[in-house]
């Protein structure tokens, strides 16, 4: 199962400056697409959303951009914090429920 | 602030035996969901549940596998006859609503441990 893409296993950032994650996808089918933060030994937080029907959702020093196209998402932290170093999963879907995770990306904000 | 809880946190088992996973989802949320993560491996999606009923599984969710919600408060995993291949973080998460604005809570897990 290879329907979410996160290509980078790590990502270091100095603090503030800004943070891009990337995603790519493989199904047209999906429409709905999350982000979470997961820390050691924690379940995944979620952080962000967006929908098809949208390019761009922003919340505070977080923003997922869409491609529909290009079948691809990015998020973008701004400015970066030491206390965002974590793995950062997308994770889409055609219905809303059932979520296709990536495989992470491991974001290292050095201080 | 509300949160889900699971329980126990970790759970040891021979191959073969029954095991139940248990999940407190926060109260007013409709939707719940299982997950699993084997080590080193992606988050995959096993289950979700609305309205007393499986709305959608995968093809991880097979005969071994069922749910339920027994009192109102709790919802529960039991795998049948476990497997080595069973071994693996299992992920509790429920939401208020499905669809664009599913902002999914997760638990923080119960790691299982097939012998």
């Amino acid at each position: 199962d290879q329907q979410v893409k996160q290509n980078s296993p790590s990502l270091s950032v100095q603090e503030g400056r800004i943070s891009i994650l990337n995603c790519d996808y493989t199904n047209s089918m999906f429409d709905y697409f999350l982000w979470y933060k997961k820390y050691p030994a924690e379940g995944p937080t979620f952080l962000i959303s967006i929908s098809s029907i949208k390019d761009k959702n922003e919340d505070g020093r977080f923003t997922v951009f869409l491609n529909k196209s290009a079948k691809h998402l990015s998020l973008h932290i701004v400015p970066s914090q030491p206390g965002d170093s974590a793995v950062y999963f997308c994770a889409a879907s055609i219905t809303g429920n059932q979520f296709y995770f990536g495989t992470g990306t491991s974001l290292t904000v050095i201080p | 602030e509300p949160e889900v809880t699971q329980t126990p946190s970790h759970q040891v088992t021979q191959m073969g035996q029954e095991v139940i996973l248990r999940c407190v989802p926060i109260s007013n949320h409709l939707y719940f969901y299982w997950y699993r993560q084997i080590l080193g491996q992606k988050v995959e999606f096993l289950v979700s549940f609305y309205n007393n009923e499986i709305s959608e599984k995968s093809e991880i969710f097979d005969d071994q596998f069922s749910v339920e919600r027994p009192d109102g408060s709790n919802f529960t995993l039991k795998i049948r006859s476990t497997k080595l291949e069973d071994s693996a973080m299992y992920f509790c998460a429920s939401s208020e609503t499905s669809g664009e604005y599913n902002e999914q809570f997760f638990g923080p897990g119960t790691r299982l441990t097939v012998l």
